[in-house]
């Protein structure tokens, strides 16, 4: 299976950062999978934002304080992020992860996301 | 929040040094506890999932061991392709978290 993450690389404050992630090699509606963001800014630890089920369940981190939105497309196998209202805080290598059973086994291999105007 | 903590948060080690790394929960997460290897640039890679489960592909030097609240990683045999920062990670609950890292570099 293979992830990989497309969206703008700037964002200016107060906008909204949508990305995308393309699966190949598994299909995102066989239910046996969450798909999920991930990010870490620069130096520093990883951070979970939100995962989404096929059936349309979805999780946040409340860290996000309600920014952050993930949805899934089963015709173009991709899920996506939008996180609003964005800040400074926000620029980060952005990950999506397949996350099975109880732990993520496949990484896209990240975006970096800068919010600056 | 589940806090995870790491320990040490760097550390020098030499090839063919044993490197110990520990995960404390900041309460009773039973197994759900899953490390991985991270190296610059690059996204992390599972190395063990459930405490103490070698994820396919993983050498065998990696282990894992714990439960409840404290967790502990082993690298029998440091080889240079083990220097990285590695984390640990909780999947007891929502939200999921990360404990703040280990890197690992040359001595």
């Amino acid at each position: 299976v293979q992830l990989q993450e497309s969206g703008p690389a700037l964002v200016k404050p107060s906008e909204t950062l949508s990305l995308t992630c393309t699966v190949s090699g598994d299909s995102i509606t066989s239910g046996s999978h969450y798909w999920t963001w991930i990010r870490q800014p620069a130096g520093k630890a990883l951070e979970w934002i939100g995962r989404i089920h096929p059936s349309g369940s979805a999780h946040y981190n409340p860290s996000l304080e309600s920014r952050g939105t993930v949805s899934i497309d089963t015709s173009k196998n991709q899920f996506s992020l939008n996180l609003g209202s964005v800040t400074a805080a926000d620029t980060a290598v952005y990950y999506c992860a397949r996350h099975t059973v109880r732990w993520f086994d496949s990484w896209g291999q990240g975006t970096l996301v800068t919010v600056s105007s | 929040d589940i806090q995870m903590t790491q320990s040490p948060s760097s550390l020098s080690a030499s090839v063919g040094n044993r490197v110990t790394i520990t995960c404390r929960a900041s309460q009773d997460i039973r197994s759900y506890l899953n490390w991985y290897q991270q190296k610059p640039g690059k996204a992390p890679k599972l190395l063990i999932f459930g405490a103490s489960s070698l994820q396919s592909g993983v050498p065998s030097r990696f282990s894992g061991s714990g439960s409840g609240t404290d967790f502990t990683l082993t690298i029998s045999s440091l080889e240079p392709e083990d220097f990285a920062s590695y984390y640990c990670q909780q999947s007891y609950t929502t939200p999921l978290t990360f404990g703040g890292g280990t890197k690992v570099d040359i001595k």
